[in-house]
């Protein structure tokens, strides 16, 4: 079973909708949480981390459910440049590996 | 801004034949990971460094892979022989706390 686990879209939105995405993770354990983003042939790059209070930054919000254990992401107000791939990614402690989903894949449609 | 930095950016090489990629993490970063992303795919650990020390090499392919980082900063995967399967971009990403990690552009690996 994998560690995280994503629905690969693809997601294609209109300019200004909103969409959400969520992921599950099998490691109960697991204490740090991130939403990467990267965009086509780049290297992924750190979003936001996810906390348990839930946390927002502008048009993204995160948040985490750990007796459920799934991470989900919202962006409201979708932009063209929000066009990439998000990846979700679990850490069950600081000396350990970041475990990656597939990605789920976002167009946003002018 | 510090970053992470790789090279070569692309290479091409043919089946059987060594290739080595080179990775230089942000200053003062003691841990260290080698990631593989095939295409369609998230990152998938190959080695994690602390420092100049093998922290976990468990799914690094040890008979055609091997992986260094002698004084503890930059650090260099090798491949030998290469197969066309391990066509594939190679993410080095370096960690300060073991919270963050930051990637460098990645190596794209073609094989032939």
């Amino acid at each position: 079973r994998k560690e995280v686990e994503q629905d690969p879209g693809p997601f294609n939105v209109p300019e200004g909708a909103t969409v959400a995405f969520n992921c599950t993770y099998s490691n109960s354990a697991s204490q740090s949480f991130f939403w990467y983003r990267q965009d086509c042939r780049k290297e992924p790059k750190l979003l936001m981390s996810v906390y348990s209070s839930g946390n927002e930054d502008g048009r993204f919000t995160a948040q985490l459910n750990r007796a459920s254990q799934y991470i989900s992401l919202l962006i409201r107000d979708s932009k063209l440049s929000d066009s990439a791939t998000y990846l979700c990614v679990t850490k069950p402690g600081a000396g350990n590996q970041f475990y990656f989903g597939t990605g789920t894949s976002l167009t946003v449609i002018p | 801004e510090a970053e992470v930095a790789q090279s070569p950016r692309y290479k091409i090489t043919e089946k059987s034949q060594a290739v080595a990629f080179w990775c230089d993490p942000i200053s003062g970063h003691a841990t260290l990971y080698w990631y593989r992303q095939i295409l369609g795919q998230g990152p998938e650990l190959l080695v994690q460094f602390q420092d100049e020390s093998v922290v976990d090499d468990s799914q690094l392919p040890k008979d055609r892979f091997s992986a260094e980082r002698l004084k503890g900063v930059d650090s260099t995967l090798k491949i030998q022989p290469a197969e066309l399967g391990d066509s594939a971009m190679y993410l080095c990403a370096s960690s300060l706390t073991g919270i963050e990690a930051f990637f460098g552009q990645g190596t794209r690996l073609t094989v032939v």
